[in-house]
């Protein structure tokens, strides 16, 4: 099956710098990387997503890269602010099983 | 307002003792999904539905029951036979399930073992 890497597992940043988070899968037959963000006592929200067809996506200040011949792809926060404070998973979705399988999450903390 | 709805928000569970967890949404979606959080760990698939009357086991389904009468409901149930209950439910909703569509979640149901 699917194995997603996620990297770090925490993370650190001054409010108004740049956050970086970065999966691997394992499974060519995955097309689908949704971006989750997880409050507190929360469900996960989907934040961002991109599919295998494309290489980079925009969302205001919330970014996706994907490297489909590495089999990485890269979430990236810009200009932080103290409420991107969260838990982030990465996720890929899978064909051949057609399950979406999770990283280990990112605790993010902007510090003001 | 749609969404998905899970119930309740916290659950104690004596020792032998099954329980059932709630789940129910209003997205009109086919797909419904559970999933098991431990602490440093990504979200595990417990059993998902692409269809009424029909679910299939995920990764970690041993100890685990559901049923999907109707679409708007996939009711979970923690039974005895499961050693180690104690995690964060989240219940999940998609448009299809064989497609890749996003999935949507609910808020959680934390369950404790007294």
């Amino acid at each position: 099956g699917e194995n997603v890497e996620q990297h770090p597992s925490t993370l650190s940043v001054q409010e108004g710098d740049s956050a970086v988070i970065k999966c691997t899968y394992s499974d060519s037959a995955s097309n689908y990387f949704p971006w989750y963000k997880q409050e507190l006592g929360k469900g996960p929200q989907l934040i961002i997503d991109i599919r295998s067809n494309v290489g980079e996506k925009k969302d205001q200040r919330i970014a996706v890269t994907l490297n489909k011949t590495a089999k990485h792809f890269s979430l990236h926060i810009t200009e932080t602010q103290p409420e991107d404070s969260a838990v982030y998973f990465c996720a890929a979705f899978s064909f051949n099983d057609y399950k979406l399988s999770f990283g280990a999450g990112t605790t993010v903390t902007v510090r003001a | 307002d749609g969404g998905i709805t899970q119930s309740p928000k916290y659950l104690f569970r004596k020792e032998g003792q099954n329980v059932t967890l709630s789940c129910e949404q209003n997205l009109n979606h086919d797909a419904m999904y559970w999933y098991r959080q431990d602490p440093g760990q990504g979200l595990r698939l417990i059993y998902y539905s692409q269809i009424v009357n029909d679910f299939q086991k995920g990764d970690i389904a041993e100890g685990y029951s559901v049923s999907r009468e109707k679409k708007e409901s996939f009711p979970l149930t923690v039974t005895s036979a499961q050693k180690n209950p104690t995690a964060f439910y989240l219940c999940a909703s998609s448009i299809g399930g064989d497609s890749n569509q996003p999935q949507h979640f609910g808020d959680g149901t934390r369950l404790s073992i007294l």
